[in-house]
């Protein structure tokens, strides 16, 4: 079925490099995409969302880029600190009623001193 | 303000036990949401509240589950007959009404042995 996935499922970084983690999805009625960090033992914390007529959000630190055409997913993180260490998701809502949030599988992130 | 709280943080029960999982949303979020996530995996949909309605129990696995949300704030996950399947972390999630942005609690750990 219809899902969204990524392509790396581990990525470490050197502390202070740029990390980008890549999310692709399918369903092209997804209007609305969310990336969340979770970190071991907590529930995922909202980072930072984008709509699908935007191909660009930027937040503290962190840009999200929408490519419609491919339907790719990207969160580039700047400055990587050992506080970014975790686990990566991207979500995806389809637009239908109740805003359910379909997740991928996470990328973890990695940052070595 | 307070977040999403769950309870209890970890439980483990036996085969074939009823187990009741609780979560206090966010105070003013009507939208209330029940999430199951595997070890590794991203979070699974199981059913979304709008108020004290269930607006969408499409992620349900089966009729062992079931859920509830009389008054429209605290919410009540139970499982019947559980099964060593059964075993995740089981998420909750609130958003405030029309919103896409959801907020997750910590979640709570079930081991059926």
């Amino acid at each position: 079925g219809e899902s969204v996935g990524l392509h790396l499922p581990t990525l470490s970084v050197q502390e202070g490099d740029n990390s980008i983690i890549n999310c692709a999805y399918s369903n092209s009625a997804s209007d609305y995409f969310i990336w969340y960090k979770q970190e071991s033992g907590k529930g995922p914390q909202f980072i930072i969302d984008i709509r699908s007529n935007m191909d660009k959000r930027q937040g503290q630190r962190v840009t999200v880029l929408l490519n419609k055409t491919v339907k790719h997913l990207s969160l580039q993180i700047a400055a990587t600190q050992p506080g970014d260490s975790a686990v990566y998701f991207c979500a995806e809502n389809r637009g239908a009623a109740g805003n359910k949030l379909t997740f991928g599988g996470g990328t973890r992130v990695l940052v070595k001193p | 303000g307070a977040g999403v709280s769950q309870t209890p943080s970890n439980k483990v029960t036996e085969k074939g036990k009823y187990v009741e999982l609780r979560c206090d949303p966010i105070s003013g979020h009507t939208a209330l949401y029940w999430y199951r996530q595997s070890l590794g995996q991203g979070p699974e949909f199981l059913i979304y509240f709008q108020g004290t309605g269930a607006a969408d129990d499409s992620g349900l696995p089966n009729d062992r589950f079931f859920a509830v949300r009389p008054e429209g704030s605290v919410s009540t996950l139970k499982i019947q007959r559980t099964e060593r399947g059964d075993s995740a972390v089981y998420l909750c999630a609130s958003s405030l009404a029309g919103s896409y942005e959801q907020y997750f609690g910590p979640g709570t750990r079930l081991t059926v042995t």
